[in-house]
C-alpha cells in the first residue's frame, strides 16, 4: 500500500477562493482524520470519520470548513471562502479502529492563502 | 471533551544525555497513549505508543511511561543522537471505540547538539 495520499502538496489561492484537499486513506482503514498544523496552535484536530461517518466535527473551526467522506477511500476538506487566516499544513491520518490505534498520515498539503 | 498538554515545549540536551517529555490528559476513560515523531517538513509518524493495561514501554533507546491515576505519561528518550532532533507529539484517544479520536498535545521541539 503507498500509504495515505494527499493532494495537492502545496496550495497557493487567493483570499477568496474556495479549496478543496484530498485523500485517499490506507485501504482497509476505517477512520480518517482530518488535522490542521500551525506553529501556534500545533495539530488541531478538525473532524474525524468512522466508516465514512462523521463522528465529530467539533473542531471545525468555521462554517467555512467541510469535509465529506462519500467512500472508504476518499476525503475532501473544502474552506469556502478561504482567508489568510487559514494558512497551514493540513494532513489526512487514517487508522483502523479496532486495530492497534496507529494513525498514519499523509504527506499533508501546505495552504497558503494570499 | 479530551484535553492532552505537553511539556516543555522546547528541549536542548547535549548528545549522549538523556530527554524527558512529560504529557497529561484529561479524559479518565482515554486507554491508548501514542507518541509521534515529526522531522523538518515530514509527516507525523509513530515511534511508542502504550496502552493503559501497562505501566512502562521500552524499545531500544526509547521509553514510554503511563500513571494512569495521575492522567500522565512521558517518553524518556537515552543515549541521545544528532537525528533525534525533531518534534515529537504525544496524543491520547479511547481506541478501539466509535469515538476513538486522537488528540495531540502542542508538541515539543527537542533539539540534540553534538
Amino acid at each position: 500500500d503507498a500509504g495515505v495520499i494527499q493532494s495537492p502538496r502545496h496550495e497557493v489561492t487567493e483570499m477568496g477562493q474556495e479549496v478543496t484537499l484530498r485523500c485517499k486513506p490506507i485501504s482497509g482503514h476505517n477512520s480518517l482524520f482530518w488535522y490542521r498544523q500551525t506553529m501556534m496552535r500545533g495539530l488541531e484536530l478538525l473532524i474525524y470519520f468512522n466508516n465514512n461517518v462523521p463522528i465529530d466535527d467539533s473542531g471545525m473551526p468555521e462554517d467555512r470548513f467541510s469535509a465529506k467522506m462519500p467512500n472508504a477511500s476518499f476525503s475532501t476538506l473544502k474552506i469556502q471562502p478561504s482567508e489568510p487566516r487559514d494558512s497551514a499544513v493540513y494532513f489526512c491520518a487514517s487508522t483502523w479502529v479496532s486495530g492497534s490505534g496507529e494513525a498514519f498520515f499523509g504527506q499533508g498539503t501546505r495552504l497558503t492563502v494570499v | 471533551g479530551e484535553n492532552v498538554e505537553q511539556h516543555p515545549s522546547t528541549l536542548s540536551v547535549q548528545e549522549g544525555d538523556s530527554a524527558v517529555i512529560k504529557c497529561t490528559y484529561s479524559d479518565s476513560a482515554s486507554n491508548y497513549f501514542p507518541w509521534y515523531k515529526q522531522e523538518l517538513g515530514k509527516r507525523p509518524q509513530l515511534i511508542i505508543d502504550i496502552r493503559s493495561n501497562v505501566g512502562e514501554k521500552k524499545d531500544q533507546r526509547i521509553a514510554v511511561t503511563l500513571n494512569k491515576t495521575a492522567k500522565h505519561f512521558s517518553l524518556h528518550i537515552t543515549e541521545t543522537q544528532p537525528e533525534d532532533s525533531a518534534v515529537y507529539f504525544c496524543a491520547a484517544s479511547k481506541s478501539s471505540s466509535n469515538t476513538g479520536k486522537l488528540i495531540f498535545g502542542q508538541g515539543t521541539t527537542l533539539q540534540v547538539k553534538p
